[in-house]
């Protein structure tokens, strides 16, 4: 069975940091591009950041080009979103998700979710 | 950038009626995607490549389209299926996925 776990969330001033985490099993993670799709409080859905299978990729949406950086750990299966400068706007729930195998044209397993606050 | 509006934004149907949601793309696109995402808990995939149904998902679910206008129909709603529904598009240079803004479902 798929899994994504997302852990690390919480409560953030602005201008600081925070770093997301998410465990993936029941795949052979190192086959799969993953993402982070965001989502603020009572909105829809935006996708955050992509990085390839091998990490060699990664691809980000405008607004936090410069600030955020998508990795990931193969040997941990693991992903990362290391999240800078944060902004009272980046609060949201943010999804890991796995993208569609070969293509990654769409997401295919999603995460529960975890809460990014952004206050003082 | 590609920018999809979904209609309506809320609508409420009760048990047995059909119900369609649109996604209209401001450029002509591929395929379509589709996911459900109940109340208090993360998306799931429901229709890719605008007509295929991911795994586990009900037939009364189906969706079509082509070019720039896309719909998902539930031909018989059920209480089960009272939710959110979210159309997205990927396109490649660069390489960006977009949603469109949602559809509340509710039961009637």
């Amino acid at each position: 069975e798929v899994q994504l776990v997302e852990s690390g969330g919480g409560l953030v001033q602005p201008g600081r940091s925070m770093k997301l985490s998410c465990a993936a099993s029941g795949f052979t993670f190192n086959n799969y591009d993953m993402a982070w799709v965001c989502q603020a409080p009572k909105k829809g859905l935006e996708w955050v950041a992509t990085i390839s299978y091998d990490g060699s990729s990664t691809y980000y949406r405008d607004s936090v080009k410069g600030r955020f950086t998508i990795s990931r750990d193969n040997a941990k299966s693991t992903l990362y979103l290391q999240m800078d400068s944060l902004r009272s706007e980046d609060t949201a729930t943010y999804y890991c998700a796995r993208h569609q195998v070969y293509y990654g044209l769409y997401f295919d397993y999603w995460g529960q979710g975890v809460m990014v606050t952004v206050s003082s | 950038e590609i920018v999809l509006t979904q209609s309506p934004t809320t609508t409420a149907a009760s048990p047995g009626e059909k119900v369609t949601i649109t996604c209209l793309a401001s450029s002509s696109v591929s395929n379509m995607y589709w996911y459900q995402q109940k109340s208090g808990a993360s998306p799931k995939l429901l229709i890719y490549s605008t007509s295929s149904l991911a795994s586990g998902v009900p037939d009364r679910f189906s969706g079509s389209g082509s070019g720039t206008s896309y719909s998902l129909t539930i031909n018989t709603m059920e209480a089960e299926d009272a939710a959110t529904y979210y159309c997205q598009q990927w396109s490649s240079n660069p390489p960006t996925w977009t949603f469109g803004g949602g559809t509340k479902l509710e039961l009637k």
